[in-house]
């Protein structure tokens, strides 16, 4: 069946440093693909997405590229700020077998200033 | 301000009790979702709905149940058949179930056994 893989957490970086957090995924479809971001004590919400192969996602400075040849879809950014501090989650959909959205274990960042 | 609310914020159940978690969504939404959160597991579907009056099991139903009477109202009740219920229960709601849709989320609810 379909699945998403992340990298292991926690990540701790000092403000204004390169972040890289790797997502993997398995499906049997041509999925959808997103980074949902959770602050603490709060739902996620939508913080990128990819709809097709070799798309990028952007926003808030993040970014992600869908790669069908290496199933991943990796989120970047170039200098990350204390406010990036959240728990961060990669995930897909597809319609087979019925809709479902997917999501991976999540990866919690830390950022010192 | 459209959004999802879900109540109580903080839950506590006493064994053999049954407990009901509300979400109410004013986006005028067609699908709602509940899904569990485990510290390090990341989100499970435990039931969702693509219309009203109409529902269907996620990966971990069992000991879970739901009703979709009105559009905008999709609670869920924790019973005493669920042995471990102690954990961070998320609604959500999207246009429709594309694969293209996004998905919005309240704010959860934390449920713990006493």
């Amino acid at each position: 069946g379909n699945s998403v893989t992340q990298m292991e957490g926690p990540v701790t970086l000092s403000e204004e440093a390169f972040l890289t957090i790797n997502c993997t995924y398995t499906a049997t479809g041509y999925p959808s693909l997103f980074w949902y971001v959770q602050y603490p004590g709060e739902g996620l919400q939508l913080l990128l997405k990819a709809t097709k192969a070799d798309d990028k996602g952007s926003n808030k400075g993040f970014e992600a590229t869908y790669r069908k040849e290496t199933t991943s879809f990796h989120l970047e950014k170039g200098s990350v700020q204390v406010s990036d501090s959240a728990v961060y989650f990669c995930a897909l959909s597809d319609n087979t077998g019925g809709f479902k959205t997917i999501f991976g274990a999540g990866t919690r960042l830390f950022v010192k200033a | 301000d459209g959004g999802i609310t879900q109540s109580p914020k903080y839950l506590f159940r006493k064994e053999g009790q049954n407990v009901t978690l509300s979400c109410e969504q004013n986006l005028n939404h067609d699908a709602m979702y509940w899904y569990r959160q485990d510290p390090g597991q990341g989100l499970r579907l435990i039931y969702y709905s693509q219309i009203v009056n109409d529902f269907q099991k996620g990966d971990i139903a069992e000991g879970y149940s739901v009703s979709r009477e009105k559009k905008e109202s999709f609670p869920l009740t924790v019973t005493s058949a669920q042995k471990n219920p102690t954990a961070f229960y998320l609604c959500a709601s999207s246009k429709s179930t594309g694969t293209n849709e996004k998905l919005f989320f309240g704010s959860g609810t934390q449920l713990s056994v006493l």
